[in-house]
C-alpha cells in the first residue's frame, strides 16, 4: 500500500464543465503521476510533477492542467470537459527520490462526460 | 521512441494450465527499466516486478516467472498451474533512462482462467 488515495472515485458530469481530479499521498514522495486508462491504448501519461510546483507534460497533456501546491497532493484539471475525456484516470507516485524507481497506483477515478 | 507491444490482446485458458504473456519492446538507449503490472476485475493496478536493463537473469516467484532476453527484445511473463485468481489484464511497461520519468505501457493482455 502506497498511501494514495484519488477524489472523487466516480464522476459524471456534462461536456464542458471544469472538473478536478484529487491525488493525496501520505509518505512524501517527490514524483507524482497522472495517466488515463482507455480500451485499446493501456496507461498514457497526462502530467507528471518532480517536486512542489513542479510538473511536466506527458504524451496526451492536451486539454489537461495540474498543479502541485503541496507535497501531499496532485491535481489534475479539466478546464472545460469533452467526451474525448471520458477514461479511467490513475495517479501514481515514484516509490524513492529518483525518477528510477517504481511506480505504484492509486484506485483510479473513473470520469464520465455526457 | 520507446514502445511496448502486447500482441496477445484476450488469452483463455483452463484452470492448471501454464500460461505465457508476451511483452516486446523498443528502445535506444542502453539503459532502461521493464515492469508488469496486474489489474484484476476491481480495477486497481497492482506492481508486479521490475527488471533493470543490465540485470538478465530470469526471475521466479511462486508461480510466476519471467523471462527476459535482450537479444529479442523480450521481457515474457509465464504463470505456471493457473487459477482463476490469476484473472486480470496484465501490462507491461518501460521506461528509457534518457526520458526521466515516463513509463510507456503496452496495451495489455486480458488472461481469463476458467474453472
Amino acid at each position: 500500500d502506497a498511501g494514495i488515495t484519488q477524489s472523487p472515485r466516480h464522476k459524471v458530469t456534462e461536456t464542458g464543465t471544469p472538473v478536478t481530479l484529487r491525488c493525496h499521498q501520505t509518505e512524501n514522495h517527490r514524483y507524482m503521476y497522472w495517466y488515463r486508462q482507455d480500451p485499446g491504448h493501456g496507461l498514457r501519461l497526462i502530467h507528471y510533477s518532480y517536486g512542489v510546483k513542479d510538473t511536466d507534460k506527458g504524451e496526451v497533456s492536451d486539454g489537461y492542467s495540474v498543479s502541485r501546491s503541496k507535497t501531499e497532493d496532485f491535481l489534475l484539471t479539466l478546464e472545460s470537459a469533452t467526451s474525448s475525456q471520458t477514461s479511467v484516470y490513475f495517479c501514481a507516485i515514484n516509490s524513492g527520490v529518483s525518477s528510477r524507481d517504481t511506480q505504484y497506483f492509486g484506485p483510479g477515478t473513473r470520469l464520465t462526460v455526457l | 521512441a520507446q514502445k511496448v507491444t502486447q500482441a496477445q490482446t484476450e488469452i483463455s485458458v483452463v484452470e492448471k494450465e501454464d500460461v505465457t504473456l508476451d511483452c516486446v519492446y523498443e528502445t535506444r538507449d542502453t539503459t532502461y527499466y521493464l515492469f508488469w503490472y496486474k489489474q484484476p476485475p476491481s480495477g486497481e493496478l497492482v506492481f508486479l516486478i521490475r527488471r533493470n536493463s543490465f540485470d538478465e537473469q530470469n526471475e521466479i516467484s511462486g508461480r510466476y516467472s519471467w523471462n527476459f532476453q535482450k537479444s529479442t527484445s523480450s521481457f515474457n511473463f509465464t504463470i505456471t498451474a493457473s487459477q482463476v485468481v490469476d484473472s486480470a489484464v496484465y501490462f507491461c511497461a518501460l521506461r528509457e533512462e534518457t526520458s526521466g520519468s515516463r513509463l510507456t505501457f503496452g496495451e495489455g493482455t486480458q488472461l481469463t482462467v476458467n474453472p
